[in-house]
């Protein structure tokens, strides 16, 4: 049981490139969610999915689109990358969306260093 | 969604008792009060989680007033892996987790 893993760790990009940043949980979670760290910042949601099929926009969605491919997979895609985008991406997921009593497990995060 | 207001950031001695208190002043009836710790480098992870009055487990204690419009999240003699950034989030459901805030910082010192 892996939980939840991301690729890659680390990407550095040229401004204007393009990249997908995977994600992937084996915990059979409804809900999944990307974040965003910038440094000594709290974390800031990009976009969620609270089930398979669904997808909705989180505080900072602009300059990014995701895809959740199946209950286990939810990609986070840069069009064109610019340096306001380097950051620490955090994936997460959640049990249920409608349950009380749930928490989150987040992945190791992918280091972007856009130049 | 509630949101909370924490200290910024936190200085402890090895051995102490931490108490770090988070204001909400909105939370919903349904909602609950989740702490979660992160260390430099990894993403968050789940201490404590309430609703009402006073939780515990191995790792900390989570104290929780009638009016729920404050929490406190006590832990027991710190050491220096403590040192780290707790963040207090408020809400129901998935909900719970769409906003983080900047959490507070705890230097744990020698």
């Amino acid at each position: 049981n892996a939980g939840v893993t991301q690729t890659p760790k680390f990407q550095v990009l040229k401004t204007g490139q393009s990249m997908t940043l995977q994600c992937a949980q084996d915990m059979n979670h409804n809900s999944m969610y990307w974040y965003r760290q910038d440094p000594g910042m709290g974390l800031r949601l990009i976009y969620y999915s609270a089930s398979e099929g669904t997808t909705d926009k989180g505080e900072v969605p602009n300059g990014y689109n995701v895809s959740r491919l199946n209950k286990r997979e939810f990609s986070l895609r840069l069009e064109s990358a610019a340096p306001s985008q380097t950051s620490v991406y955090f994936c997460a997921s959640l049990p249920r969306w409608w349950g009380e009593q749930e928490t989150q497990y987040f992945g190791p995060g992918t280091r972007l260093l856009v130049l | 969604l509630a949101k909370t207001t924490q200290p910024i950031s936190m200085d402890s001695y090895e051995g102490q008792e931490v108490n770090i208190t988070c204001s909400h002043n909105n939370i919903a009836t349904n909602d609950y009060i989740t702490w979660y710790q992160q260390f430099p480098s990894q993403g968050p992870r789940f201490i404590i989680q309430g609703y009402k009055t006073k939780v515990t487990n191995e790792v900390a204690s989570l104290f929780i007033p009638a009016d729920r419009k404050s929490s406190t999240l006590s832990l027991p003699r710190v050491s220096l892996s403590d040192t780290a950034v707790y963040y207090c989030l408020v809400g129901k459901t998935g909900a719970n987790n769409l906003f983080f805030g900047t959490g507070t910082r705890l230097t744990v010192i020698p």
